[in-house]
């Protein structure tokens, strides 16, 4: 079945390091979509990208859509302690149609040291 | 405009009774999304509802189901509750079906 396979699935900093976090998916994607979950909090709505190839930042944070849309890369420059939580990253099936089910990568947690 | 609500925030049921969570969405969206979240197993896809209608299922077993109102308003319900069911219970509404998401806070269910 359709898989989003996100990488690490932990990461422990220094403030002040980089962190990248990957997903990959089995199939070819309409979208991915980038959500931030901060400890005892719920999932927020980053950004989407919909283009092959790509790119869009936010203040330190930028994102990435493969070429061929099937991978995705969110790195974080210069981390601080505010940028602690699980990040997760959901596609939709670009040959799903109609049904635009999202498929979830299992997240990837970021610990970072003060 | 408010976000979105879900009710009760906490729950703590027994073994084999039911439960009925709810989630009120940002006005104007129309998709409402569960999830089931779990220590270490990220974000379960339960169901999507779109205008009413179930357009999407996850992998869990029949004793999940929901039901979305005209108001776009969505419950769902567990019945026969088992332990493995504690989890926090994330709604999220959208404007179309399979949009970003917008989550609720959430309801922590504890299964004793």
């Amino acid at each position: 079945g359709q898989q989003v396979m996100q990488i690490p699935q932990y990461q422990h900093v220094q403030e002040g390091e980089d962190f990248t976090t990957y997903c990959n998916s089995s199939t070819t994607l309409s979208n991915i979509q980038w959500y931030k979950q901060r400890p005892g909090g719920h999932p927020v709505f980053l950004i989407q990208l919909v283009k092959s190839g790509e790119v869009k930042k936010q203040k330190r944070l930028t994102f990435q859509f493969g070429e061929a849309k099937k991978n995705s890369s969110l790195h974080i420059t210069a981390t601080q302690t505010t940028d602690v939580g699980t990040y997760f990253c959901a596609g939709q099936d670009y040959n799903a149609g109609n049904n635009r089910k999202l498929i979830w990568g299992l997240g990837t947690s970021l610990a970072v040291n003060p | 405009k408010a976000g979105v609500t879900q009710t009760p925030r906490y729950l703590i049921k027994t073994r084999g009774q039911q439960v009925t969570l709810s989630c009120s969405p940002i006005s104007g969206h129309r998709s409402v999304s569960w999830y089931q979240q779990t220590p270490g197993q990220g974000l379960q896809f339960l169901f999507e509802y779109f205008s009413e209608t179930q357009r999407n299922k996850g992998n869990f077993p029949g004793r999940f189901s929901g039901r979305q109102f005209s108001n776009s308003r969505s419950e769902m319900n567990v019945s026969t509750l088992e332990l493995g069911d504690s989890a926090l219970y994330l709604c999220a509404s959208s404007f179309l079906n399979g949009g970003e998401q917008y989550f609720g806070p959430g309801t922590r269910l504890t299964v004793t």
